[in-house]
């Protein structure tokens, strides 16, 4: 299995509410990441996970909250968003982190994208 | 920090050779420099990775100059299909992984 899976595929949500994407991978990778994506534009680095802890947070405001409840799973709660947070959001694994002692830094595994639409 | 760049856009028609460049003159000392290819709407797919020299596969080559401050695709004989946009990776601080700015590529008969 070396698909990684998210859901939803599409969400509209309104500023108030609250929701949630959800990505799945089963192929014992350490590290996942969520990439924000808008339009004609190259995917942003959110967060990276690493064995299951937080790793990076790229200044992300407070009302992404990202959780990894367990290796294979990873989270992006969503809270109080605005028009402009609308985007495609990628989740994406890799065996290990890169950088350190060595050249490491594995493939990316991307999801196929949650389509977010903020009214 | 200085920007991952690449060419905006290239039109090439189909059966021709395709490069595409990308410099990265931040990138980490020890990191790999890995190509993916995006479809609309779609998560970024994988071509090919390397460190230096010369990489190739069944579908690309990838060259790395000494330097590693630039790196180039080379797609050998696109197809319709090959049209999409394409990025390179890179690791600009500890595994911070980054896209460059994607290069659209428009494949005719």
């Amino acid at each position: 299995d070396t698909e990684v899976t998210q859901t939803p595929k599409h969400l509209v949500m309104g500023m108030t509410n609250k929701k949630s994407l959800k990505c799945e991978q089963h192929m014992g990778h350490r590290a996942m990441y969520w990439y924000k994506q808008k339009a004609k534009k190259p995917p942003e680095l959110m967060f990276v996970y690493s064995y299951e802890k937080l790793s990076i947070n790229e200044s992300v405001p407070s009302r992404f909250s990202p959780e990894c409840p367990n290796s294979s799973l990873l989270n992006l709660h969503l809270h109080a968003l605005q028009p402009e947070d609308s985007a495609l959001y990628l989740c994406a694994s890799s065996q290990q982190l890169g950088g350190g002692g060595a050249a490491t830094t594995g493939e990316l595994f991307f999801g196929e994208g949650s389509r977010l639409t903020v009214l | 920090l200085a920007k991952t760049t690449q060419p905006i856009s290239m039109d090439s028609y189909e059966g021709q050779e395709v490069n595409i460049t990308c410099s990265h003159n931040n990138i980490a000392t020890n990191d790999y420099i890995t190509w993916y290819q995006q479809f609309p709407s779609q998560g970024p797919r994988f071509i090919i990775q390397g460190y230096k020299t010369k990489v190739t596969n069944e579908v690309a080559s990838l060259f790395i100059p000494a330097d590693r401050k630039s790196s180039t695709l080379s797609l050998p004989r696109v197809s319709l299909s090959d049209t999409a946009v394409y990025y390179c990776l890179v690791e600009v601080t500890a595994s911070k992984l980054t896209f460059g700015t994607g290069t659209r590529l428009q494949v005719t008969l």
